[in-house]
C-alpha cells in the first residue's frame, strides 16, 4: 500500500524559511511525479508545486514562485519543499501527493496526512 | 489559469437522498476531471479520475461524468460515511487548481 508522510511544519516569523519533507513508501518513487497541495484553515484546497520522476522539471503556483522550491530525492524515496520569505498567508496544512495517471487521465493519489505550517510574529 | 466553479457550495441531504455536484470549468479540460471527497481532519480521499473512472475501492453508489467545461458527481443513496467536502480538481493545464468545494452535511 502506497504510503506518504510529510515532516517538518513548525511555527516560523513573517520572512523566515522552513524545508518540509514527505517519505514515500509502499512504490516505486523513482516512477511517480508529486505534488505538494496545502489548505489554510477552514479553507479549500490550493496546488502549490509539482516535480517529474526524475526531478527535471518543476511546476509553481503563482502565489510560491520564485519562494519555493520542489525537489526530490529518490534514493531516499523522499520530496522535499525549501520556503523561504514566508508570509502569513503561507498558513496552512501542506500534504504530498502522489501523481498517477498517464494521457487520458492524472490524478493525486494517494495524500499524505499532512504537516502544519504557521507564519506568525 | 483554468478557473474551476464547484456548485452548490454546501447542501443539506438525508441518509438516501441522491445527491448532485457539479463542477465548471473556465476552459475545455476535455476529461482531465478528478474528485476527492474529504471527512474533517482527514487527507481527500480520490473517488473519481479521468471524469467518470471509479477509483478501486470505491462504492458503486458514486459516478462521474462530463467532458469538456461540465462535469457532475453523483451519489446515490447517501450514506453516512459520505459526510464531508467534495472538491473537483482539473489535471489538463497547469496550475493545476481545485474547485471551491461542496460541502455535504446532515439534514
Amino acid at each position: 500500500e502506497a504510503q506518504l508522510l510529510e515532516s517538518g511544519g513548525d511555527l516560523v516569523q513573517p520572512g523566515g524559511s522552513l524545508r518540509l519533507s514527505c517519505v514515500a513508501s509502499g512504490f516505486t518513487f523513482s516512477d511517480y511525479a508529486m505534488n505538494w497541495v496545502r489548505q489554510a484553515p477552514g479553507k479549500g484546497l490550493e496546488w502549490v508545486s509539482s516535480i517529474t520522476s526524475g526531478g527535471s522539471t518543476t511546476f509553481y503556483s503563482d502565489s510560491v514562485k520564485g519562494r519555493f522550491t520542489i525537489s526530490r530525492d529518490n534514493s531516499k524515496n523522499t520530496l522535499y519543499l525549501q520556503m523561504n520569505s514566508l508570509r502569513v498567508e503561507d498558513t496552512a496544512l501542506y500534504s504530498c501527493a502522489k501523481y498517477d495517471g498517464s494521457g487520458s487521465g492524472r490524478w493525486f493519489d494517494p495524500w499524505g496526512q499532512g504537516t502544519l505550517v504557521t507564519v506568525s510574529s | 489559469d483554468i478557473q474551476m466553479t464547484q456548485s452548490p457550495s454546501s447542501l443539506r441531504a438525508s441518509v438516501g437522498d441522491r445527491v448532485i455536484i457539479t463542477c465548471r470549468a473556465s476552459q475545455s479540460i476535455s476529461r482531465f476531471l478528478n474528485w476527492y471527497h474529504q471527512k474533517a481532519g482527514k487527507a481527500p480521499a480520490l473517488l473519481i479520475y479521468a471524469a467518470s473512472s471509479l477509483q478501486s475501492g470505491v462504492p458503486s453508489r458514486f459516478s462521474g461524468s462530463g467532458s469538456g467545461t461540465d462535469f457532475t458527481l453523483i451519489i446515490n443513496t447517501l450514506q453516512p460515511e459520505d459526510f464531508g467536502t467534495y472538491y473537483c480538481q482539473q489535471t489538463n493545464n497547469y496550475p493545476l487548481t481545485f474547485g471551491g468545494g461542496t460541502k455535504v452535511e446532515i439534514k
